[in-house]
C-alpha cells in the first residue's frame, strides 16, 4: 500500500525558513517523479514543485522559483521542500504526490500546515 | 502560468447528469492529452478520478467519465449520488514542463 506522510509545517514568521518532508512507503520510490501542491485556506489546488527520481531534474512555480528548493533522499525514500523567504501568501497546507510519466497524481499525502504570520 | 478555469458551482439532482468545463490554451489542455480530474471531500486529500483525459483508476466509479474537445476537457458526474458532493479539480500538464490546476468546481446534490 503506498503511503505518503508529510510533516514539518508550522508557524513561522514571515521571512523565514522551514523544511517540509515527506516519508514514502509502499513503491519503489526512487523510481517515480514526486510532486509538491499547495492549498491555501479556502482556496484551490496550486502546484509548487516536481523533481524527478534520481533528483537531478527540477521544476518550480513562478510564485516560489527563488526561494523554495525541492530535492530528495532516495536513500531514506524521503522527499523535502526547503522554504525560505516566507511570505504571508505561502500560508497553505501542502500535500506531497506521487506523480506519473504521463503528468497525473495517483497518490496523495495528508498534507501539513503552514502558517505564515507575524 | 495562469489557472485554468472551470465554473464556480455545478449543481444537480440525484440521478442526474452533471458536466464540468475545464478551459486553457494550446499550450495546456489543447497541447497534451495529460488532463487529470481530482476530487476533493472538505478537509481530506485530492483523489485521482480521471488520467490522461478520459482513463478512470482502478476503484473509480464508472459513473466518472472525461473527455476533450480543443482547449477545452469535461468531466461528466452520471447518476449523481450524494457521495459525490466534492470540489472537483482539472490538472493539465503546460509546454513549460510545469503542471497547472483549475480553479476548481463545488458541485452540490441537490
Amino acid at each position: 500500500e503506498v503511503q505518503l506522510l508529510e510533516s514539518g509545517g508550522g508557524l513561522i514568521q514571515p521571512g523565514g525558513s522551514l523544511r517540509l518532508s515527506c516519508a514514502a512507503s509502499g513503491f519503489t520510490f526512487s523510481n517515480y517523479a514526486m510532486s509538491w501542491v499547495r492549498q491555501a485556506p479556502g482556496k484551490g489546488l496550486e502546484w509548487v514543485s516536481s523533481i524527478n527520481g534520481g533528483g537531478g531534474n527540477t521544476y518550480y512555480a513562478d510564485s516560489v522559483k527563488g526561494r523554495f528548493t525541492i530535492s530528495r533522499d532516495n536513500s531514506k525514500n524521503t522527499l523535502y521542500l526547503q522554504m525560505n523567504s516566507l511570505r504571508a501568501e505561502d500560508t497553505a497546507v501542502y500535500y506531497c504526490a506521487k506523480r506519473t510519466v504521463t503528468r497525473y497524481f495517483d497518490y496523495w499525502g495528508q498534507g501539513t500546515l503552514v502558517t505564515v504570520s507575524s | 502560468q495562469s489557472a485554468l478555469t472551470q465554473p464556480a458551482s455545478v449543481s444537480g439532482s440525484p440521478g442526474q447528469s452533471i458536466t464540468i468545463s475545464c478551459t486553457g490554451t494550446s499550450s495546456d489542455v489543447g497541447g497534451y492529452n495529460y488532463v487529470s480530474w481530482y476530487q476533493q471531500h472538505p478537509g481530506k486529500a485530492p483523489k485521482l478520478m480521471i488520467y490522461e483525459v478520459s482513463n478512470r483508476p482502478s476503484g473509480v466509479s464508472n459513473r466518472f467519465s472525461g473527455s476533450k474537445s480543443g482547449n477545452t476537457a469535461s468531466l461528466t458526474i452520471s447518476g449523481l449520488q450524494a457521495e459525490d458532493e466534492a470540489d472537483y479539480y482539472c490538472s493539465s500538464f503546460t509546454s513549460s514542463t510545469t503542471l497547472v490546476f483549475g480553479t476548481g468546481t463545488k458541485v452540490t446534490v441537490l
